[in-house]
């Protein structure tokens, strides 16, 4: 079974450090990467995509792929406590059936921010 | 830009009812959405595909009878949950995809999902 793996967590950062996030994938052939980023009770909001090897930066975050790993990872400098929420790893093209332009998503690493 | 509205955000319905959830791509065309749904503690699970203009492609396990799918318009397509049951009760969060330009990849922009809950 295709899989999307994560530390649930709770991931707990000091205000200000760097918050370290880590997905691993099973399918080899998935091409698009994605970081969600979801409060409790609402719906996954868009923080990266990524789909190429190597680093993307945005604003205090990066994405990091290495397909060779089968590894996708989100570093968030300067942690706020308004970053504190469950970041969802989510996978392009891994389902079998006729969805596969939809997402396999991780469980979540739920990340704590202590100010 | 990419913005997804989904409606109700909250229903609850006695079982054995229907329950319609519509789903919106207010600012791009969207000629693939997609239904997901989320249990408590777990993580989004792809439930169909909808494409405008043809017939939904449902998940492995997903009843396709029970779960009525249709994409009517580039901007809107609509959940129909028939015969409601308890186990039905779920978050439901659908996504549009956006064309994928310059970037060469398309990216997916979820509704703020409709919480039902089934009596």
């Amino acid at each position: 079974q295709k899989e999307v793996e994560q530390n649930s967590g709770p991931l707990s950062v000091p205000e200000g450090a760097i918050a370290s996030l880590n997905c691993t994938y099973s399918d080899r052939v998935s091409q698009s990467f994605f970081w969600y980023r979801q409060y409790s009770g609402k719906s996954p909001e868009l923080i990266m995509s990524i789909y190429s090897n190597g680093d993307k930066e945005d604003g205090r975050f990066t994405a990091q792929l290495n397909k060779a790993s089968q590894y996708v990872s989100l570093l968030i400098r300067d942690s706020q406590p308004s970053d504190s929420a469950t970041y969802l790893c989510a996978v392009n093209g891994m389902y079998s059936g006729g969805g596969a332009d939809g997402l396999t998503f991780g469980k979540g690493t739920h990340l704590i921010i202590q100010p | 830009g990419a913005v997804v509205s989904q409606h109700p955000s909250r229903v609850i319905c006695k079982s054995g009812t229907s329950v319609k959830i519509e789903c919106r791509s207010l600012d791009f065309q969207a000629t693939t959405m997609f239904w997901y749904r989320q249990f408590p503690k777990q993580s989004l699970m792809l439930m169909a595909t909808s494409n405008e203009g043809s017939k939904a492609t449902y998940e492995q396990g997903v009843e396709k009878d029970k779960f009525l799918i249709n994409h009517a318009s580039l901007t809107l397509s609509t959940l129909t949950v028939t015969s409601a049951h308890p186990e039905d009760s779920s978050f439901y969060i659908c996504s549009a995809r956006d064309s994928p330009g310059d970037r060469g990849f398309h990216e997916q922009y979820f509704g703020p999902g409709t919480r039902l809950t089934v009596t």
